[in-house]
């Protein structure tokens, strides 16, 4: 079974500083994805970035990035140029690659990121 | 496009009541999934479908939460009788069955709220 573990419960940044969020992941498994989503007050889960387990390069949208240590399976988000709109529930994700079909989604307990004016 | 749809958004029983939750997904989304996100916790899967086939309800309490999903299509998630514990945001999501990845689309959530 897949665990994934996000140690800071809480966070705050000024806007438009640079922002990390820590993740860290456990599986026996050598094919698969990890996520983070955003999740408003609206409890709307939003999908911020992905990256393969394949793939050695960080992905990065926009302003989003991430740090990706295969051997440390270690999985953190770094935000830049932090906005009001990125106050949100965080949380870091995992799914095993099937050739076929979906997989379920296991997620870290979040972290809560406020942006102060 | 249009995304996800639950209902109802908010819903606050007693215990020992039974309550029915309601998901629509996406259109030609093949697999529906329902979460619980207890509050401080991330959310975790109770049932998968892939169509109107069951994929996994390993972390399902079958002895008081069942869900269906008739001609594949919506899917309604019940309770009965409902525990204080069941206290939580039950999320449905949606993905393409195809090769390789699928993304999941979120609906808002339905926050249930047992006294």
């Amino acid at each position: 079974a897949q665990t994934v573990t996000q140690s800071q419960p809480e966070m705050s940044v000024q806007e438009a500083e640079t922002v990390t969020l820590s993740c860290t992941y456990d599986t026996s498994e050598s094919n698969y994805y990890l996520f983070w989503y955003k999740q408003p007050p609206s409890r709307q889960m939003i999908l911020v970035i992905r990256q393969e387990a394949y793939k050695q390069q960080n992905a990065t949208e926009n302003r989003f990035s991430v740090n990706f240590q295969k051997a440390a399976k270690s999985f953190s988000l770094k935000i830049s140029d932090s906005q009001l709109g990125d106050t949100a529930m965080y949380f870091c994700a995992f799914m095993k690659l099937k050739n076929f079909g979906n997989e379920k989604l296991t997620f870290g307990t979040g972290t809560r990121l406020t942006i102060i004016p | 496009e249009a995304g996800v749809a639950q209902s109802p958004r908010y819903k606050i029983i007693e215990k020992r009541q039974s309550v029915a939750f309601w998901c629509n997904p996406i259109s030609g989304h093949a697999t529906l999934y329902w979460y619980q996100q207890i509050l401080g916790q991330g959310p975790k899967l109770l049932i998968q479908f892939q169509n109107n086939g069951v994929v996994d309800d390993s972390q399902l309490p079958k002895d008081r939460f069942s869900a269906e999903r008739l001609k594949g299509v919506d899917s309604t998630l019940k309770i009965q009788p409902a525990k204080l514990e069941d206290s939580a945001v039950y999320l449905c999501a949606s993905s393409l069955d195809r090769g390789g990845l699928n993304e999941q689309f979120f609906g808002p959530g339905t926050r249930l709220t047992v006294l």
